[in-house]
């Protein structure tokens, strides 16, 4: 079992619908945890990090973390074209090492 | 302010020869990272500086891959007598450290062993 896992899509969504992406995680005591955007040829970028079990919303983005069944899902509201990029889920670990385990992501495509 | 910076964007050399790789953090940053990503891939975590601590090398796939921190700032990846399969796009982050772990990514160096 991966420590931190997500379907690798590709998930393919209409403009204006809700994506929804979804993460599981093994390590029972993880602390931290983040949603990262990636576009082809480019470097990974931060959308949001969640770290109490419930829902936090940034605009269109909402992430969702329960660690009571070890999932942290991103829900994007009104998804547009320009979402269309690998969305990777990222994981701290319980303990000292404060680096992060990362998801192999979610590819997501927006149609116009 | 000013992000993570890599440098080179490009790097292309011959099989064997060795490459160096350097990235400067944002500044203030105690954690520093290496990954590398292959085409189509995730993520590959290589090795991660925190403060003085003694470094995670725990990724680091060969003895021909190295890195350093100086003076708690710049790093430089070392990659000695060079293989095809070295090719990847090789990224650096940093973090705040102090319990905020958020990692900020430079633009990479995409290495191409010939």
């Amino acid at each position: 079992q991966k420590e931190v896992e997500q379907n690798s899509g590709p998930l393919s969504v209409p403009e204006g619908a809700i994506a929804s992406l979804n993460c599981t995680y093994s390590d029972r005591v993880s602390q931290s945890f983040f949603w990262y955007r990636q576009y082809s040829g480019k470097s990974p970028e931060l959308i949001m990090s969640i770290y109490s079990n419930g829902d936090k919303e940034d605009g269109r983005f909402t992430a969702q973390l329960n660690k009571a069944s070890q999932y942290v899902s991103l829900l994007i509201r009104d998804s547009q074209p320009s979402d269309s990029a690998t969305y990777l889920c990222a994981v701290r670990r319980g303990g000292n090492n404060r680096k992060l385990i990362w998801g192999l992501g979610t590819s997501l495509a927006v149609n116009p | 302010g000013a992000g993570v910076s890599q440098s080179p964007s490009n790097k292309v050399t011959e099989k064997g020869k060795d490459v160096e790789l350097r990235c400067d953090p944002i500044s203030g940053h105690t954690a520093l990272y290496w990954y590398r990503q292959s085409l189509g891939q995730g993520l590959e975590f290589l090795i991660y500086f925190q403060g003085n601590s003694a470094p995670d090398k725990s990724g680091l796939p060969s003895d021909r891959f190295s890195a350093e921190r100086t003076g708690g700032s710049v790093s430089t990846l070392t990659i000695q007598r060079t293989q095809q399969e070295d090719s990847a796009v090789y990224l650096c982050a940093s973090s705040p450290g102090g319990g905020r772990d958020t990692q900020y990514f430079g633009p990479g160096t995409r290495l191409t062993v010939l």
